[in-house]
């Protein structure tokens, strides 16, 4: 079954400190992976897509990392701020061309303390 | 570049009623995407228009329709509505398709069914 599983559910960091997100999945075949941040009530807005032949991508401060063997990624954002508030979102795009869908993780939701 | 567009971004309906829902995609892209978010299921795929025609399907009764006009704009009606269909209603547009290209997010429709 495909499924994408991201850890953890919610975490609270203090401004300024570094965190790292986690997103595990179970697609086949593998197309691509991407990484939304959604601010409460908006709509998600994308930080990166990566491809299967891509094992880093960055993005400002967010850098997000693809173990394809592993079936893993990450999201870790440096030097937090306020702002960094938000859900983020792992998506994963499966399938043969013509027969593709997006498969979407619950989110990780992060609050950054001042 | 305009971004995507939604509307209204609020609305409150009674059960039993039924609404349409507006979206209007970046100019050039001929994907438009909807999806149902709540705090509980996260983010679900409704369907998926490309050039006036269905793609893609989610998962959802046959009170959820939607069609694409020859602008690219999108319409989402429910009908009958319940309890249950209070949600943040996104679209999403996309240059060919979902799966394969990136997505861009609208801002949100968020429906209260009372």
């Amino acid at each position: 079954k495909n499924q994408v599983e991201q850890s953890p559910q919610s975490l609270i960091i203090l401004e300024g400190k570094n965190c790292t997100l986690q997103c595990n999945y179970t697609v086949s075949p593998f197309s691509n992976l991407r990484w939304y941040k959604q601010d409460t009530g908006r709509g998600p807005v994308s930080l990166t897509i990566m491809t299967f032949s891509e094992n880093t991508k960055s993005n400002g401060r967010y850098t997000a990392t693809l173990d394809a063997d592993t079936k893993q990624s990450s999201l870790h954002i440096t030097a937090s701020q306020l702002s960094d508030s938000a859900s983020y979102i792992c998506v994963v795009s499966a399938g043969v061309q013509g027969a593709q869908k997006l498969v979407f993780g619950q989110g990780t939701r992060l609050t950054i303390n001042p | 570049k305009a971004g995507v567009t939604q509307t209204p971004r609020y609305l409150i309906k009674t059960r039993g009623q039924q609404v349409t829902l507006s979206c209007s995609p970046i100019s050039g892209h001929r994907s438009v995407s909807w999806y149902q978010q709540t705090p509980g299921q996260g983010l679900q795929f409704l369907f998926e228009y490309f050039s006036e025609t269905q793609r893609n399907k989610g998962n959802f009764p046959g009170r959820f329709s939607g069609r694409q006009f020859s602008n690219s704009r999108s319409e989402m009606n429910v009908s009958t509505l319940e309890l249950g269909d209070s949600a943040l209603y996104l679209c999403a547009s996309s240059f060919l398709g979902r799966t394969s290209y990136e997505q861009y997010f609208g801002p949100g429709t968020r429906l209260t069914v009372t």
